[in-house]
């Protein structure tokens, strides 16, 4: 069974950073992409960034409104996803969730997902 | 690639039968995916492919489209089908969400 499980949300003030995680099971963790996408509360979805496997070489697409903030990363040894978030705003409020990607494919399952609240 | 959505919400009934329409700003081919979403829930894939049904999915949900309109259409509604409904390209990045459909009872 294919499991994702965020972890490292919580309250953070604007400027700061936070590191989030996502623990993978249940498939060949190195055979995917992983994606990061949020959910501000009461909000619709917004993708957030991918990360491609070892065969595309690691390589990286953000949206916009993150790019030179946040930084995916993985670690396929311990079939793992990350998020650095620097510099955090008000607006990077959400529901933040882990995903399971392809080339050419959409999302296909998603972890519970971890709330980060950027607040003073 | 910017994706329009509607309606933004729409009250039905069970049995009823539900389009809902996502239009994409550029042409997609047919990169486009359904996701179903219920409160305090992750998003569930339902259709992929534009008319491509998810393994599990119940066959009352159905897809159709290409190039720049899609439309997601649920035969007879079922109670446990009340929730939100998202569209998503996954042609060009950034990869891009429609604003999402709730159904409402």
């Amino acid at each position: 069974e294919v499991q994702l499980v965020e972890s490292g949300g919580g309250l953070v003030q604007p400027g700061g950073s936070l590191r989030l995680s996502c623990a993978a099971s249940g498939f060949s963790f190195s055979d995917f992409y992983m994606d990061w996408v949020r959910q501000a509360p009461g909000k619709g979805l917004e993708w957030v960034g991918r990360i491609r496997k070892k065969a595309n070489s690691y390589t990286t697409e953000y949206a916009a409104s993150v790019k030179g903030r946040f930084t995916v990363s993985r670690d396929d040894s311990e079939t793992s996803l990350y998020l650095q978030m620097n510099s955090l705003k008000t607006e990077d409020t959400a529901v933040y969730y882990c995903a399971r990607s392809e080339s050419y494919y959409p999302i296909d399952y998603w972890g519970l997902g971890t709330l980060v609240t950027v607040s003073s | 690639i910017r994706i329009t959505q509607s309606p933004s919400s729409f009250s039905a009934s069970t049995e009823d039968r539900v389009t809902i329409t996502c239009r994409a700003s550029q042409g997609i081919s047919s990169y486009l995916a359904w996701f179903q979403q219920k409160p305090g829930e992750a998003p569930k894939l339902l259709i992929y492919a534009a008319s491509t049904l998810q393994s599990g999915v119940p066959s009352r949900f159905s897809g159709s489209g290409s190039g720049t309109d899609f439309t997601l259409t649920i035969s007879r509604l079922q109670s446990e089908d009340f929730a939100t409904y998202y569209c998503q390209q996954y042609y060009d990045y950034p990869i891009t969400f429609g604003q999402g459909t709730r159904l409402e009872i």
